[in-house]
C-alpha cells in the first residue's frame, strides 16, 4: 500500500507570503493520477492540480505543482485571504493527511 | 453547471443500513466514473468507492469491502451507496464525487456538498 505523507502539517504565513507544501510517497509512483485539493472549512473538496503539474478550470496561476516519483510540491506564489485552507495530495485511492495553511 | 447534490445521510444505530444517492446535472453523466468520498469529523479525505460509466468495475476501500455496494443508474443520472452493518467509525461527512480524465491523467473534478451520516447508539 502506497501511503502519501503531507508535511508540514500546518503551516502559518501571511498573505503575500510564498507557500511550499510537500506529498512525499512511500514507493515511486507514475505522476498522471497524482493530484492536489484544496478545502476551506464546511465546504467540500476542490480539484486544484492533476497530472501533478497541470492546472485544473479556473485555478489561478499563483497556483502550481510540481515533482515526480516520491516527492511532489504544491507551491503558491503569493497568498491570498482566500488561500488559507487544508491542501490535500491524492493518488488513485489514497489521500494525504492534509497540510493547514492558516494566518500568521 | 456540473452539480452533485448528496442525499440520505442521517443519524442510525451502530448495526444499521442507510443508502445514500448523489443526482447529477449538467454534464452527461453515462461518461464519467463516479465516486465517495468520507471525511469523518476533524479528520481528513477517505476514498471510500468507485463505479465506472457503466458499472462494469467497483471498487472499495478495505474498510467498507463487503458492507457497502455502490450503483448507479444511468436513465436517472443518479449513482447510490448502500450501506450495511454501520459501525461507529463509519460516521462522516459523504462526498459524491465525478472522476474526470484527460489524455493522461485522471482526477475527481467535481464535488457534491456532502451529507453527514452518524452512527450513534
Amino acid at each position: 500500500e502506497n501511503v502519501l505523507t503531507q508535511s508540514p502539517g500546518t503551516l502559518s504565513l501571511s498573505p503575500g507570503e510564498r507557500a511550499t507544501l510537500s506529498c512525499r510517497a512511500s514507493q515511486s509512483i507514475s505522476s498522471n493520477y497524482f493530484a492536489w485539493y484544496q478545502q476551506k472549512a464546511g465546504q467540500a473538496p476542490r480539484l486544484l492540480i492533476y497530472g501533478a503539474s497541470n492546472r485544473a478550470t479556473g485555478i489561478p496561476d499563483r497556483f502550481s505543482g510540481s515533482g515526480s516519483g516520491t516527492d511532489f510540491t504544491l507551491t503558491i506564489s503569493r497568498l491570498e485571504p482566500e488561500d488559507f485552507a487544508v491542501y490535500y495530495c491524492r493518488r488513485m485511492w489514497t489521500f494525504g493527511q492534509g497540510t493547514k495553511v492558516e494566518i500568521k | 453547471e456540473v452539480q452533485l447534490v448528496e442525499s440520505g445521510g442521517g443519524l442510525v444505530k451502530p448495526g444499521g443500513s442507510l443508502r445514500l444517492s448523489c443526482a447529477a446535472s449538467g454534464f452527461t453523466f453515462s461518461s464519467y466514473s463516479m465516486n465517495w468520498v468520507r471525511q469523518a469529523p476533524g479528520k481528513g479525505l477517505e476514498w471510500v468507492s468507485s463505479i465506472t460509466s457503466t458499472s462494469t468495475y467497483t471498487y472499495y476501500a478495505d474498510s467498507v469491502k463487503g458492507r457497502f455496494t455502490i450503483s448507479r443508474d444511468n436513465a436517472k443520472n443518479s449513482v447510490y451507496l448502500q450501506m450495511n452493518s454501520l459501525r461507529v467509525d463509519d460516521t462522516a461527512v459523504y462526498y459524491c464525487a465525478r472522476g474526470g480524465c484527460s489524455a493522461t491523467s485522471c482526477y475527481l473534478d467535481y464535488w457534491g456538498q456532502g451529507t453527514l451520516v452518524t452512527v450513534s447508539s
